[in-house]
């Protein structure tokens, strides 16, 4: 079965300061990939995704993921974070089944910003 | 990017009864859309799938005499919480999509309390 591990459950990080959040993931193919964020007691927002191409992809509010398949790994950056950026961000991994997507979230990380 | 709303954002309810929650996609036509449940400070798990005009699918551990879905039309699909119980409370989030491949987006959730 697939599975996704964020191992950081939270981390806090200086406004301004550089920002990588970790993910890996378990699966026998390349899976789809992607980071969302969820802001207290919303919904959720795509940040990025990877399906194929170019290892390194960018996403909004500048954000960035690097695909590393030798790591099983997808993890976010952020060269500068805002305090805008606090909030709980979630990694997911999909598979076709049965003609639908079905994504598998890891179990997130709390970014706290400080001054 | 696309809406998906989420009616209610918060309900509270008495054991027993049964709740429904609604999701519409606002500006798109969803042909799959997902239900999830959130614990507290923990990840996403998926409920079911579900598409339009045919049964849901649910996820093993789901019981589907407890959780109805109904995705009646390519832009509106809910889930009724029968017979709630407190251990039922928890944070439901839908997402939709137009087709394979195509990104997920979001409802805000429901905050379910089951007093």
């Amino acid at each position: 079965a697939q599975s996704v591990t964020q191992p950081d459950i939270h981390i806090t990080v200086s406004e301004g300061a550089s920002l990588e959040l970790r993910c890996n993931y378990s699966y026998g193919a390349t899976p789809y990939l992607f980071w969302y964020v969820q802001s207290p007691g919303q919904g959720l927002q795509l940040l990025l995704k990877y399906f194929s191409g170019d290892t390194l992809v960018q996403g909004i509010k500048g954000f960035e993921a690097e695909f590393k398949r030798s790591q099983s790994s997808f993890n976010l950056r952020k060269p500068s974070v805002h305090w805008s950026d606090a909030a709980e961000y979630f990694c997911a991994v999909a598979f076709l089944n049965f003609g639908n997507e079905k994504l598998t979230f890891g179990t997130g990380t709390r970014l706290t910003i400080i001054p | 990017g696309a809406v998906v709303s989420q009616h209610p954002s918060w309900v509270i309810c008495k054991s027993g009864t049964s709740v429904k929650i609604e999701c519409r996609s606002l500006d798109f036509q969803a042909t799959t859309m997902f239900w999830y449940r959130q614990f507290p400070k923990q990840s996403l798990m998926l409920m079911a799938t579900s598409n339009e005009g045919s049964k849901a699918t649910y996820e093993q551990g789901v019981e589907k005499d407890k959780f109805l879905i109904n995705h009646a039309s390519l832009t509106l699909s809910t889930l009724t919480v029968t017979s709630a119980h407190p251990e039922d409370s928890s944070f439901y989030i839908c997402s939709a999509e137009t087709g394979v491949g195509a990104e997920a987006f979001f409802g805000q959730g429901t905050r379910l309390t089951v007093v």
